[in-house]
């Protein structure tokens, strides 16, 4: 059974950091692609970031551009997704995602809150 | 940049009866990479249909999609069709192409 497990919300101050992680069981990790995808109550789902099987190839959202950094290690069947300089409108469940197009399976996502 | 446009915002049903939902995108838009999505309350989006009309794995046959148009490549509008809703069909549903998403069709009880 595939299994995506999120991890490291929680509550940070604006300007701060956190980094998500996300555990992958259930299917050769080193195959498939990964994605960060958030969701907001007044933006709903919002995609992220990419990165290839290789991790070779990455992809951002202009949104998070040059603040969000993602990155995998196969070794620990883990992709990552490291916040940087966050901001009130960052608050949201971020889930990960397996796959390129579509979005098969998804974890059960972690709160971030921004606030002060 | 391509936006989607969900339509109605919620749609009031009663269970055993068809719901249509439509998703609009502002330009013509590959056909293999629209999907639709359901999503519960405290849950994770759920494949339900990719490729425009493709089925995944496990999802009823009473879920259907469908995009109209005679480009069998490329569409504009696409929907989402339950035929006979059942208690577990009330959610919120998402179109999406590529990595767009659009804002969602909830689907109530009436």
């Amino acid at each position: 059974e595939v299994q995506l497990v999120e991890s490291g919300g929680g509550l940070v101050q604006p300007g701060g950091s956190l980094r998500l992680s996300c555990v992958a069981s259930g299917f050769t990790f080193s195959s498939y692609s990964m994605n960060w995808v958030r969701q907001t109550p007044g933006k709903g789902l919002e995609w992220l970031s990419y990165i290839s099987s290789s991790g070779s190839t990455i992809y951002y959202a202009d949104s998070v551009k040059g603040r969000f950094t993602i990155s995998r290690d196969s070794a620990r069947n883990s992709v990552y997704l490291q916040l940087n300089s966050l901001r009130a409108d960052d608050t949201a469940v971020y889930f990960c995602a397996r796959d390129s197009f579509p979005l098969q399976y998804w974890g059960q996502g972690t709160l971030v809150t921004v606030s002060s | 940049e391509i936006v989607l446009t969900q339509s109605p915002g919620t749609l009031s049903l009663s269970p055993g009866e068809r719901a249509t939902l439509s998703c609009r995108a502002s330009q013509s838009v590959s056909r293999t990479y629209l999907a639709w999505y359901q999503q519960k309350p405290g849950q994770a989006p759920r494949l339900l249909i990719y490729g425009t009309s493709s089925r995944a794995t496990g999802i009823p046959d009473r879920f259907s999609g469908s995009g109209s148009g005679t480009d069998l490549t490329l569409g504009t509008d696409f929907t989402l069709t339950i035929s006979r809703l059942e208690p577990e069909d009330f959610a919120v549903y998402y179109c999406q192409h590529s990595r767009t998403f659009g804002p969602g069709t909830r689907l109530d009880i009436k």
